[in-house]
């Protein structure tokens, strides 16, 4: 595709389901992060994967949040036991290296 | 502490009228510092990064490192301008180019 692609673009659940986000990046692009926009909190840091080097995990909120790439491609961020403070718009944004990112369009998570 | 500052949640103009979006930052490093632009209904896309020193759409920013800014200003706003702006930076070397970001102005040219 010419562009990022993130699916779903919305999700609603209740609280404490477990809920899988997907992400599949720009192809060729070897960097690939996840952001959380929040309601008055602006966009954050969850997650880095560069190549077959160890992730950046540095920014997850939890431990109830976790993050695979699989093949140096398409990515999933899963959350566990969701709670109400989920509830955001979590962006995906792929690069080629050392340049700027590419974002998604989102998936809009709410929680119940 | 790393942080980007942008003051003004809403700036409203008029259109022909110039504008300037303020940035701040606080970067214990050399950084690098973007200005991404999200309008009604479409995804955030980069408008520039300071290494680049172009002008896009009439927007230009330039970095200072002595008032630690990076300002976005046009000269003469469009109503097409219209958009919210998140100022953002990274850092300048490596390959974790993780952003972090300010919390965006929503700017609004009227007619």
């Amino acid at each position: 595709g010419a562009g990022v692609s993130q699916s779903p673009s919305n999700k609603v659940t209740e609280k404490g389901k477990d809920v899988e986000l997907r992400c599949d990046p720009i192809s060729g692009h070897t960097a690939l992060y996840w952001y959380r926009q929040s309601l008055g909190q602006g966009l954050e840091f969850l997650i880095y994967f560069q190549g077959n080097s160890a992730p950046d995990k540095s920014g997850l909120p939890s431990d109830r949040f976790s993050a695979e790439r699989t093949g140096g491609s398409v990515s999933t961020l899963t959350i566990q036991r969701t709670q109400q403070e989920d509830s955001a718009v979590y962006l995906c944004a792929s690069s080629a290296q050392g340049q700027p990112q590419h974002f998604g369009d989102g998936t809009r998570l709410s929680i119940l | 502490a790393q942080r980007v500052t942008q003051p003004e949640k809403l700036l409203s103009v008029f259109k022909g009228a110039p504008v300037e979006l303020k940035c701040n930052y606080s970067y214990s490093g050399s950084p690098e510092l973007f200005w991404y632009v999200q309008y009604s209904r479409q995804r955030l896309q980069l408008l520039l990064r300071h290494i680049s020193r172009e002008s896009i759409k009439g927007f230009t920013a330039d970095l200072n490192k002595g008032e630690t800014s990076f300002h976005l200003k046009k000269p003469f706003a469009q109503e097409e301008d219209s958009a919210m702006y998140y100022c953002a930076l990274s850092h300048n070397a490596g390959n974790n180019r993780k952003l972090i970001w300010g919390l965006g102005t929503s700017l609004a040219v009227n007619p």
